[in-house]
C-alpha cells in the first residue's frame, strides 16, 4: 500500500513563528502536492514539485516556500506564519499519469 | 473562470436512487481525470479514475468522460447513507508537470 505521512496531525503555532510541515512517501513517487483545505473553498494547491530540487507555483504560493532535497520527502514552509494561514494542510504524491494518494493531513492554528 | 468547477450542493438523494455528480474543466489539453471522496475530518481517497472517452463502471460507481464538452460525471446507483460525503473532481493537465487541481466539491446526503 502507498503511504504518504505528514509528520503531524495537529499543530498550534503562534503569529510570526516560522513552521515547518514535512510529509515522506515510500513509493519513489515523481510528482508531490501541498494544498490548504477550508470549507467552501476545496483544495486549493499551494505548490508541488514534479523532481527533486523542482517546484512549481499553485494558485496560492504567497507566504508559502516548499523544498524537496530528496524525492521521498517534501516540506512546506510558512516563513512568517499568520492568523490567515490557519487550515488544514494535505500532501499528496503521484506518479507521472496517475492519481495521487494523500497523507492524513495537518490541522495548523496560528494564534 | 475556474480550472474545475463543481456544484457546492448539498445535493439530498433518498437511499436506493441515482446520484449524479458533475465537473467542468477548463483545460482542453487535461489527460487525467479523478472522482474522491472525503468524509468530514478524513483525508480524500479516490474513487474512480478515468483517462478516456466514454464511460466506466466500478461496481455502484460509473464514471463518465466527454472531453469535446469538458465535462467529466460520476454516477452513483443505488445510494446508501454511508455514500453521504463531498465528492472531489480533480484533473492533472497538460504540459510536463502535471499538476493536479482540485473542485470544491459536491457535498452528497443520502437520506433513509
Amino acid at each position: 500500500d502507498v503511504k504518504v505521512t505528514q509528520s503531524s496531525r495537529y499543530l498550534v503555532k503562534r503569529t510570526g513563528e516560522k513552521v515547518f510541515l514535512e510529509c515522506v512517501q515510500d513509493m519513489d513517487h515523481e510528482n508531490m502536492f501541498w494544498y490548504r483545505q477550508d470549507p467552501g473553498l476545496g483544495l486549493r494547491l499551494i505548490y508541488f514539485s514534479y523532481d527533486v530540487k523542482m517546484k512549481e507555483k499553485g494558485d496560492i504560493p504567497e507566504g508559502y516556500s516548499v523544498s524537496r532535497e530528496k524525492k521521498e520527502r517534501f516540506s512546506l514552509i510558512l516563513e512568517s506564519a499568520s492568523t490567515n494561514q490557519t487550515s488544514m494542510y494535505l500532501c499528496a504524491s503521484s506518479p507521472e499519469i496517475t492519481e495521487a494518494f494523500f497523507g492524513q493531513g495537518t490541522r495548523l492554528t496560528v494564534v | 473562470q475556474k480550472e474545475v468547477e463543481q456544484n457546492s450542493g448539498p445535493l439530498s438523494v433518498p437511499e436506493g436512487a441515482i446520484a449524479s455528480l458533475n465537473c467542468t474543466y477548463s483545460d482542453r489539453g487535461s489527460q487525467s481525470f479523478f472522482w474522491y471522496r472525503q468524509y468530514s475530518g478524513k483525508s480524500p481517497e479516490l474513487i474512480m479514475s478515468i483517462y478516456s472517452n466514454g464511460d466506466k463502471e466500478d461496481g455502484r460507481f460509473t464514471a463518465q468522460l466527454n472531453k469535446a464538452s469538458q465535462y467529466v460525471s460520476l454516477l452513483i446507483r443505488d445510494s446508501q447513507p454511508s455514500d453521504s460525503a463531498t465528492y472531489l473532481c480533480a484533473v492533472k493537465g497538460s504540459g510536463g508537470y502535471n499538476k493536479l487541481i482540485f473542485g470544491a466539491g459536491t457535498r452528497l446526503a443520502v437520506h433513509p
